[in-house]
């Protein structure tokens, strides 16, 4: 079983609706999460980082639900530039960090 | 401009030989790490260092070394023994005055292909 899963998508949507998605994770012990946005053939960029319950930047809403062990990530008002993979991140202590294989979005016009 | 930076962006490599890929950051981060990605899959973790002159293994070091001689630098030698390098490999850092010591910060990346 892989230590962190996501559906890969692709999520199509058009401008202006809400996408959200999930991503699952192995390690109950884990510290804490992040969501990166990774463009195509570029480095993963820190979109948003999740300690507690919840946090929310802008459009943007990542929910945690540790009974469960699952993050989402829930994008409002879609635009073109929010096209991308989104990368599920866990920490898992000591330096280590589990990668998700990534959600692609693609926002049309 | 503080950040980190990776040399070559591209890399094409004969079978059989070694290479070395650069990583430089100017973060003052304690901690840099080598990770490659491959299509449909996560990051996998190379080698991490969360000091200078120490470093540790990480899922996949086998056919790779590194060193940590400066803070600054956490060059990755990819080896004849990597039985498949071809790959995107990109390097990280974290800790220091930047940000919470968990949170990496990555630099462009090198796109490594074997020919």
């Amino acid at each position: 079983r892989k230590e962190v899963e996501q559906d890969p998508g692709p999520f199509n949507v058009p401008e202006g609706a809400t996408v959200a998605f999930n991503c699952t994770y192995s390690n109950s012990a884990s510290q804490s999460f992040f969501w990166y946005r990774q463009d195509c053939r570029k480095e993963p960029k820190l979109l948003m980082s999740v300690y507690s319950s919840g946090n929310e930047d802008g459009r943007f809403t990542a929910q945690l639900n540790r009974a469960s062990q699952y993050i989402s990530l829930l994008i409002r008002d879609s635009k073109l530039s929010d096209s991308a993979t989104y990368l599920c991140v866990v920490n898992d202590g000591d330096y280590k960090l589990s990668f998700g294989a990534g959600t692609t979005v693609t926002v049309r016009a | 401009d503080g950040g980190i930076t990776q040399s070559p962006k591209y890399l094409f490599r004969k079978e059989g030989q070694n290479v070395t890929l650069s990583c430089e950051q100017n973060l003052n981060h304690d901690a840099m790490y080598w990770y490659r990605q491959d299509p449909g899959q996560g990051l996998r973790l190379i080698y991490y260092s969360q000091i200078v002159n120490d470093f540790q293994k990480g899922d996949i070091a086998e056919g790779y070394s590194v060193s940590r001689e400066k803070k600054e630098s956490f060059p990755l030698t990819v080896t004849s023994a990597q039985k498949n390098p071809t790959a995107f490999y990109l390097c990280a850092s974290s800790g220091g005055t930047s940000g919470s010591t968990d949170t990496q910060y990555f630099g462009p990346g090198t796109r490594l292909t074997v020919l």
